[in-house]
């Protein structure tokens, strides 16, 4: 059963930085493009960022180009989003994605972890 | 960026009513769009990819299609467990996007 699990949502002041992590399992992690993907309190859905299978390729929304950084672990089957100098429009539930292949359609979606920026 | 707008933001429907939601790209993006649903404090769900191309899994009831700009997916024969927010999305190009979403209340 393909699995992910985000962590590391919390509540963090404007201009500081977080880390989420997605821990993904059931399926061989390294074959996939992974994704993130947002949605603001009682708001639509935002794609972040999307990084290709070996990490050698990585897109990102233009709001956050600069400040967010995807990662991912292939050997520990891990997911990652550095966020730097967060702002309050970055408050959000943010969710770990595996496109079915590429950046085509989503077949698996996380839980979400939620982020706050606010003093 | 290819914008998505879908109509209508919200649609209050009574159950076993047909819905229809749509979905206009801002530029042809071929079959590359995708809809989702999502209840309340749940994940988003696939219900059809590539326009018109069923999920395994997902109720006959939901179907997808259109092609270029405008696509539409239709609920058949409403039921109250359909409650949710709908999301078209685009895969054709990056930055990938999503419609704003529509609303479906059940009456």
């Amino acid at each position: 059963e393909v699995q992910l699990v985000e962590s590391g949502g919390v509540l963090v002041q404007p201009g500081g930085s977080l880390r989420l992590s997605c821990a993904a399992s059931g399926f061989t992690f390294s074959n996939y493009w992974m994704t993130w993907v947002r949605q603001a309190p009682g708001k639509g859905l935002e794609w972040v960022a999307n990084i290709m299978q070996d990490g050698s390729e990585k897109y990102y929304v233009d709001s956050v180009k600069g400040r967010f950084t995807i990662s991912r672990d292939n050997a520990e089957n891990s997911l990652y989003l550095q966020m730097n100098s967060l702002r309050a429009e970055d408050t959000a539930v943010y969710y770990c994605v595996r496109p079915f292949s590429g950046w085509s359609w989503f077949d698996y979606w996380g839980q979400g972890t939620l982020v706050t920026v606010s003093s | 960026e290819i914008l998505l707008t879908q109509s209508p933001d919200f649609q209050s429907v009574t159950p076993k009513e047909k819905v229809t939601i749509t979905c206009r790209a801002s530029q042809n993006i071929g079959s590359t769009l995708h809809w989702y649903q999502q209840k309340p404090d749940q994940s988003p769900k696939v219900l059809v990819k590539y326009a018109s191309q069923s999920i395994s899994g997902v109720p006959s009831r939901f179907s997808g299609s259109g092609s270029g700009t405008d696509f539409t997916l239709t609920i058949n024969s409403l039921e109250a467990e359909d409650a949710a927010a709908y999301y078209c999305h685009q895969s054709s190009s990056l930055p990938i996007t999503f419609g704003q979403g529509t609303r479906l209340e059940i009456k």
